[in-house]
């Protein structure tokens, strides 16, 4: 099983709410990633869990919130997000942190803040 | 530091012709380059990955590319391109020694015309 999977494919937000990303891969990888999208854009780096432990931060802003229970499953929790929020949010997940290992991607959830 | 320039952020080719899209990379140290793939709506999928062995990598889908160090580059490259290769291309660098996170290009929408 070479995949990841993601889910809502889509979400509509309004401002106020408070929603979840899933985010699941059972090829017993060690690092898992949340990456921000815009259209046409490369992905931008968010989160990076590395053995369940939260090891970069690229200055999100606290409005997102990530959460990794196990080695399989990462969750990003989102608040009072605002409309330039909106964008594919893509997880990826890697064997380890090395150089070497390529990172597999999920297919998105497309987010959309109203 | 890293980083990976792509020239052209469109390529336009017939079915048929040759695919060539470009990828330049800047590391101190020896990288390791990747190019992914992204359809519209899905997220990045891998095509191939250099990694210190051959200097031409073939990956899936009948592209490959080849790794010049005197050049800094690492183009990809289809001999007859297929309208299902119309999509986003990524080229992207990991450093030994340095960030063990991928630099992303800009990414190169190629299409494909009938």
């Amino acid at each position: 099983d070479t995949e990841v999977t993601q889910t809502p494919k889509h979400l509509v937000m309004g401002m106020t709410n408070k929603k979840s990303l899933k985010c699941e891969q059972h090829m017993g990888h060690r690092a898992m990633y949340w990456y921000k999208q815009k259209a046409k854009k490369p992905p931008e780096l968010m989160f990076v869990y590395s053995y369940e432990k939260l090891s970069i931060n690229e200055s999100v802003p606290s409005r997102f919130s990530p959460e990794c229970p196990n080695s399989s499953l990462l969750n990003l929790h989102l608040h009072a997000l605002q409309p330039e929020d909106s964008a594919l949010y893509l997880c990826a997940s890697s064997q380890g942190g090395g150089v070497i290992y390529e990172q597999y991607f999920g297919p998105g959830t497309r987010l959309t803040v109203t | 530091a890293q980083s990976v320039t792509q020239l052209g952020s469109h390529v336009s080719v017939s079915e048929g012709a040759l695919v060539l899209l470009r990828c330049n990379y800047s590391s101190s140290v020896p990288p390791y380059l990747f190019w992914y793939v992204q359809y519209p709506n899905q997220g990045l999928q891998l095509l191939l990955k250099y990694t210190s062995a051959a200097t031409l990598v073939k990956g899936i889908n009948g592209f490959e590319a080849e790794f010049k160090k005197s050049e800094t580059s690492f183009h990809l490259t289809k001999p007859s391109a297929h309208m299902s290769d119309a999509a986003e291309y990524f080229c992207a660098v990991r450093s030994v020694g340095g960030s063990y996170i991928p630099t992303f290009g800009r990414g190169t929408s190629l299409i494909v015309h009938p």
